[in-house]
């Protein structure tokens, strides 16, 4: 049973261009969602996190935006650069600092 | 800061071999955990340790087994290994409380022949 799904496998984007990943869960006792950023032969490192209690969290070019009646969020890169090019988790929690379930991973490209 | 350390960063078993993998974290982290990467899955959490002296299961924990040696130390045992063990291993560590995520170590790719 995967509580958080991220029902894309990849996605390319063109340098500039805005990337958005998405993720879906199912368990609404999640209240903190998170997204990790893993390039590879390295382990995965936070990006940007959002709790329940807000639908809009912005970090520079990062922005996560949190649908709570649609067990949706998404992360928008706006300008995306090839440096961005990786492995997207998202991921959640019921708690803050509780154990993480992670989605499947998006692996994004963005072409110059 | 090293962070989190993982070792070996490689390995290879025969079937029925037995390894333990070490992970050490040095930044004070009351929360440890061990998770394993594979196509198509993700990350599923195997065991943690929520503090010293607790150990708890995770989503995959059969044919794995924990020890949370001290604050900084968590190792995970294969006991007889399986060719459906064959993945990456991540251990991470976190503060109990606060949203700062998780720090994750680079990994131990295992293969089970």
């Amino acid at each position: 049973d995967q509580q958080v799904k991220q029902n894309s496998p990849s996605l390319s984007v063109q340098e500039g261009r805005i990337s958005i990943l998405n993720c879906d869960y199912t368990n609404s006792m999640f209240d903190y969602f998170l997204w990790y950023k893993k390039y590879p032969a390295e382990g995965p490192t936070f990006l940007i996190s959002i709790s329940s209690i807000k639908d809009k969290n912005e970090d520079g070019r990062f922005t996560v935006f949190l649908n709570k009646s649609a067990k949706h969020l998404s992360l928008h890169i706006v300008p995306s650069q090839p440096g961005d090019s990786a492995v997207y988790f998202c991921a959640a929690s019921g708690r803050q600092g509780g154990k993480l379930i992670f989605g499947q991973g998006t692996e994004l490209s963005v072409k110059p | 800061n090293a962070g989190v350390t993982q070792t070996p960063k490689f390995q290879v078993l025969k079937t029925g071999q037995s390894m333990t993998l070490q992970c050490a974290q040095d930044m004070n982290h009351n929360s440890m955990y061990w998770y394993r990467q594979d196509p198509g899955m993700g990350l599923r959490l195997i065991y943690y340790s929520a503090s010293e002296g607790t150990t708890d299961k995770g989503e995959v924990p059969n044919g794995y087994n924990v020890s949370r040696l001290n604050k900084r130390e968590f190792s995970l045992r294969l006991e007889s290994a399986a060719p459906s063990q064959t993945s990456v291993y991540f251990c991470a560590s976190s503060e109990t409380r606060g949203n700062y995520g998780y720090t994750f170590g680079s990994g131990t790719r295992l293969t089970v022949v």
